[in-house]
């Protein structure tokens, strides 16, 4: 099994600027989550996804966020207008029977 | 609903055992357990399903008790390895996962 990987590892934008991340999960697993973490706390839920439907979507969560997960595959997760306090590690996971797996994760700096 | 860990943080020397604690208010589907390394994603240790069980995983095990809603993480003779953040994390309905702030814990040789 190749793990979930994920596009591009760091990304550095200009506040305002819009940006996009892809995670490409572990083949078969029907479930994929977007996590977000900042230092020295643990990952905080964003949204999650089973196959294409995305079930849930943090009610912290701005509408400047958007995910998708066209066709139940891979999902892109973009922000919009970035500010500053949007910097932080954003990882996903893809999990079947429960047990989810994290990818490398995205680090975001806002400048 | 954010599930509470204690102790924050634990320096141990090789060798000595260590107990994490993970209690939620809320009645849980599952208990979820990960460690974190400095600049590492979440590594999945072991997941605990209702019903009240332990579990195992080299010498690091696990036990839920779904009636106190706790969780306690057991590391035995523990190595240099074991160093990093471990986080318990706690899903009510087979969903989501919501995690706590983790546990420090530091290994000396």
């Amino acid at each position: 099994d190749t793990g979930v990987s994920q596009n591009p590892r760091h990304k550095i934008t200009k506040r305002g600027q819009n940006v996009t991340f892809r995670c490409d999960p572990i083949s078969e697993h029907n479930r994929l989550y977007w996590y977000r973490q900042t230092l020295g706390q643990g990952p905080e839920f964003l949204t999650y996804f089973q196959n294409e439907a995305q079930l849930e979507k943090s009610r912290l969560l701005s509408d400047r966020f958007s995910a998708e997960r066209p066709k139940g595959s891979f999902s892109t997760l973009e922000i919009q207008r970035t500010e500053q306090g949007d910097s932080a590690m954003y990882l996903c996971a893809s999990s079947r029977d429960s047990k989810q797996y994290f990818g490398p994760g995205t680090r975001l700096t806002v400048t | 609903q954010q599930p509470v860990q204690s102790p924050q943080a634990v320096i141990l020397r090789e060798g000595e055992d260590a107990v994490i604690n993970c209690s939620s208010s809320k009645a849980l589907y599952s208990v979820h357990w990960y460690r974190q390394k400095h600049g590492e994603a979440p590594v999945f240790l072991m997941i605990l399903l209702k019903g009240g069980e332990q579990k195992g995983h080299e010498k690091i095990s696990a036990s839920f008790n779904e009636k106190k809603q706790q969780s306690s993480l057991y590391l035995t003779a523990s190595q240099l390895s074991y160093s990093g953040t471990y986080f318990c994390g706690t899903d009510q309905s087979d969903d989501k996962i919501i995690f706590g702030k983790g546990t420090r814990l530091h290994i000396l040789p």
